[in-house]
């Protein structure tokens, strides 16, 4: 199975901030990369998929890129409501496999 | 708006079974496969299974095959997952998501339901 590597596992910040979450595939994949949001006793969001192609209704300051094996989520200006788990996922190669999850925490 | 709405979570004895369900709204059910994943308490997501959207292809990850079976009735717009020969690693709240793209089964979950708790237990 294709391990998709998370770091950090949390991190702390500041609304306004800019915070970088990386997923490092195991292997070669396509671009077949997914983001998701999860709120504490809620279910997953659909963040992001295809590496960078935004959900609809999704903020503009989610973004998504790659590079080689690497592959980053970045929120900039971070708000009050994106204090949250986020969790990368692969799709590229059966079986589909996610990170173990970033916590973001209010600094 | 598309909805999923889960049940039949409870509480089972390891060994025993349990049956999801999982009730969908909003879209042409019968386009688009649907999947199952869970997450184990304070743990990440685990996809389990997933199936076509006519019901024809099932997919399973390694740790349920044979022991966990995915069905869908289209008529009824609802997904299901028989569980069989549970174990305490089995313990997870488990999620129906909605695959992303038409006629195919990808693995991108573009919806969720808010999930149904399942503990096994003696």
């Amino acid at each position: 199975d294709i391990q998709m590597t998370q770091s950090p596992s949390s991190l702390s910040a500041s609304v306004g901030d800019r915070v970088t979450i990386t997923c490092r595939a195991s292997q070669v994949i396509n671009s077949w990369v997914a983001w998701y949001q999860q709120k504490p006793g809620k279910a997953p969001k659909s963040l992001i998929y295809s590496t960078s192609t935004l959900e609809g209704g999704v903020p503009s300051r989610f973004s998504g890129s790659s590079s080689g094996t690497d592959f980053t989520l970045t929120i900039n200006s971070l708000q009050a409501e994106d204090f949250a788990t986020y969790y990368c996922q692969q799709y590229n190669i059966f079986p589909p496999t996610f990170g173990q999850g970033t916590k973001v925490e209010i600094k | 708006e598309v909805q999923l709405v889960e049940s039949g979570g409870a509480l089972a004895q390891p060994g025993g079974s349990l049956r999801l369900s999982c009730a969908a709204s909003g879209f042409t059910f019968n386009n688009y496969g649907m999947n199952w994943v869970r997450q184990a308490p304070g743990k990440g997501l685990e996809w389990v299974s997933g199936i076509t959207g006519s019901g024809g292809a099932t997919y399973y990850a390694d740790f349920v095959k044979g022991r966990f079976t995915i069905s869908r009735d289209n008529s009824k717009n609802t997904l299901y997952l028989q569980m069989n020969s549970l174990t305490d690693d089995d313990t997870a709240t488990y999620y129906c998501a909605k695959d992303w793209l038409l006629d195919a089964v990808i693995y991108y979950f573009d919806r969720w339901g808010q999930g149904t708790p399942v503990t096994v237990s003696s």
